[in-house]
């Protein structure tokens, strides 16, 4: 079975540092591998996703994230945080099948101190 | 625009009654999921659906039940509410599964 580990439950970082959140999966074969933010009371919005190809997606906001199969990790990386980035961020994988579950990470809370 | 519509946003009910959770979508998605989250869990999967009447449980379908009728709406329902169900409800779809879903924007349920 698939599953996928955010190591870090809370991050504080301050405005404009650079920023890395962790995410490692767990599935056998070529994920397709999500990442979704969540603001308070809101529902989750997409960041990025890979399918395939070029290893770094680049999603919105200035957000990217690198897909490295040898060490089966997705990290979401970011050059500089605004205090807006602020919230709960969410590491998912997907099977690449036509029965595909999504499965998500427990998700990492950012702080970002002005 | 493209969106998924849950209804009601927030609902309070006591232990034992009957719970129906609604979610739209006019983008006509195959794949509809409902989610459960509770902090420090993330999101978990109660049941997806491929279409309709083709629906499938997901990691933890006990005690819920789902419908799907017509391509647009999903419904989850929980047969006499328990208190550990309280949670916050997430649907979300996707033009096919294992595609990037979209989320509506939850319905917080209190059972007391």
């Amino acid at each position: 079975a698939q599953s996928v580990t955010q190591p870090d439950a809370r991050v504080t970082v301050s405005e404009g540092a650079s920023l890395q959140l962790r995410c490692k999966y767990s599935y056998s074969g070529t994920p397709y591998l999500f990442w979704y933010v969540q603001y308070p009371r809101q529902g989750l919005q997409l960041l990025l996703k890979y399918y395939s190809g070029d290893p770094v997606v680049q999603g919105v906001n200035g957000f990217e994230a690198e897909f490295i199969k040898s060490n089966s990790s997705f990290h979401l990386r970011k050059a500089s945080v605004h205090w807006s980035d602020s919230a709960v961020y969410f590491c998912a994988v997907s099977d690449n099948n036509a029965g595909a579950k999504l499965t998500f990470g427990g998700g990492t809370r950012l702080t970002v101190r002005p | 625009d493209m969106k998924v519509t849950q209804m009601p946003r927030y609902l309070i009910k006591r232990m034992g009654e009957n719970v129906l959770l609604e979610c739209g979508q006019d983008m006509s998605h195959e794949t509809m999921y409902w989610y459960r989250q509770d902090p420090g869990l993330g999101l978990q999967l109660i049941y997806i659906s491929y279409d309709v009447d083709s629906n499938s449980e997901g990691d933890i379908p006990k005690g819920y039940r789902v419908s799907r009728k017509k391509r647009e709406h999903f419904s989850l329902i929980l047969d006499s509410a328990k208190t550990n169900q309280t949670s916050v409800y997430f649907c979300a779809s996707s033009l096919w599964a294992a595609q990037a879903p979209l989320f509506g924007e939850g319905t917080r349920l209190s059972v007391l």
